[in-house]
C-alpha cells in the first residue's frame, strides 16, 4: 500500500515562528503536493513538485516556501507564521502518469496547524 | 487557467436514495483527467472515481457513476442506493496531463446520508 506520512497530526505554533511541515511518501512518486483545507474553500494548492529540487507555485503560495531535496520528502515551510495560516494542511503524492489509471493522488492524514 | 467549482456546499438525502453532486471545471488544455475524492470524518482522502477527458463513455464504479459533459465542462457524480457510510465531504478535481501535472480541487460538498 502507498503510504504518505505527515510528521504531525496537530501542531500549535506562535506568531512569527518558523514552521516546518514534513511529508514523506514511500512509493517513488514523482509528483508531490501541499494543500490547505479551510471550510467553504475546499483544498487550495499551495505548492507542488514534479521532481527533486523542482517546484511550482500553486494558487496560494504567499507566505509559504517548499523544499524537495530527496524524491520521497516534500517540506512546507512557513517562514514567519501568522494567525491567518491556521488551517488543515494536506500533503499528497502521485505518479507522473500518462494514464488516468496510474495518476491517482494519495494523501497523508493531514496536519491541523494552529497559530496563536 | 485551471479551476474547479462545486456549487453545492451541503446536501442531505435518506438512505437508499440516489443523489447527484455537481462539478464544473475550466481548463485550456485538451488532455486532462477528472476525479472525485471522498473525505470521511476520519479525514483520509480516498479516490472514488476517475475519468479521462478523451473518453466519452461515463465512468462507473459500483454504485458510483459520473455524467461527463465535455462541451459544458461538467462532471457530476451520481451515488445510487446511498448508504450511511457514504456520509463524507466529496471533492471534484482536475489534473493537466502535459507539463507539470497540477492537481486542482473544488470547494467540496458535504453529503449526509440520513437513516
Amino acid at each position: 500500500d502507498v503510504k504518505v506520512t505527515q510528521s504531525s497530526r496537530y501542531l500549535v505554533k506562535r506568531t512569527g515562528e518558523k514552521v516546518f511541515l514534513e511529508c514523506v511518501q514511500d512509493m517513488d512518486h514523482e509528483n508531490m503536493f501541499w494543500y490547505r483545507q479551510d471550510p467553504g474553500l475546499g483544498l487550495r494548492l499551495i505548492y507542488f513538485s514534479y521532481d527533486v529540487k523542482m517546484k511550482e507555485k500553486g494558487d496560494i503560495p504567499e507566505g509559504y516556501s517548499v523544499s524537495r531535496e530527496k524524491k520521497e520528502r516534500f517540506s512546507l515551510i512557513l517562514e514567519s507564521a501568522s494567525t491567518n495560516q491556521t488551517s488543515m494542511y494536506l500533503c499528497a503524492s502521485s505518479l507522473r502518469g500518462t494514464s488516468v489509471m496510474n495518476t491517482e493522488a494519495f494523501f497523508g492524514q493531514g496536519t491541523r496547524l494552529t497559530v496563536v | 487557467a485551471q479551476t474547479v467549482t462545486q456549487s453545492q456546499p451541503e446536501m442531505s438525502v435518506q438512505e437508499a436514495e440516489t443523489v447527484t453532486l455537481s462539478c464544473t471545471y475550466d481548463t485550456s488544455e485538451n488532455n486532462y483527467y477528472l476525479f472525485w475524492y471522498k473525505q470521511p470524518p476520519s479525514r483520509q482522502m480516498i479516490l472514488v472515481i476517475r475519468q479521462e477527458a478523451y473518453k466519452q463513455q461515463n465512468a462507473t464504479e459500483n454504485r458510483f457513476s459520473v455524467n461527463f459533459q465535455k462541451a459544458a465542462k461538467s462532471f457530476s457524480l451520481k451515488i445510487s442506493d446511498s448508504q450511511l457510510g457514504d456520509t463524507a465531504m466529496y471533492f471534484c478535481a482536475s489534473l493537466h496531463v502535459q507539463g507539470a501535472q497540477k492537481l486542482v480541487f473544488g470547494q467540496g460538498t458535504r453529503l449526509t446520508i440520513n437513516p
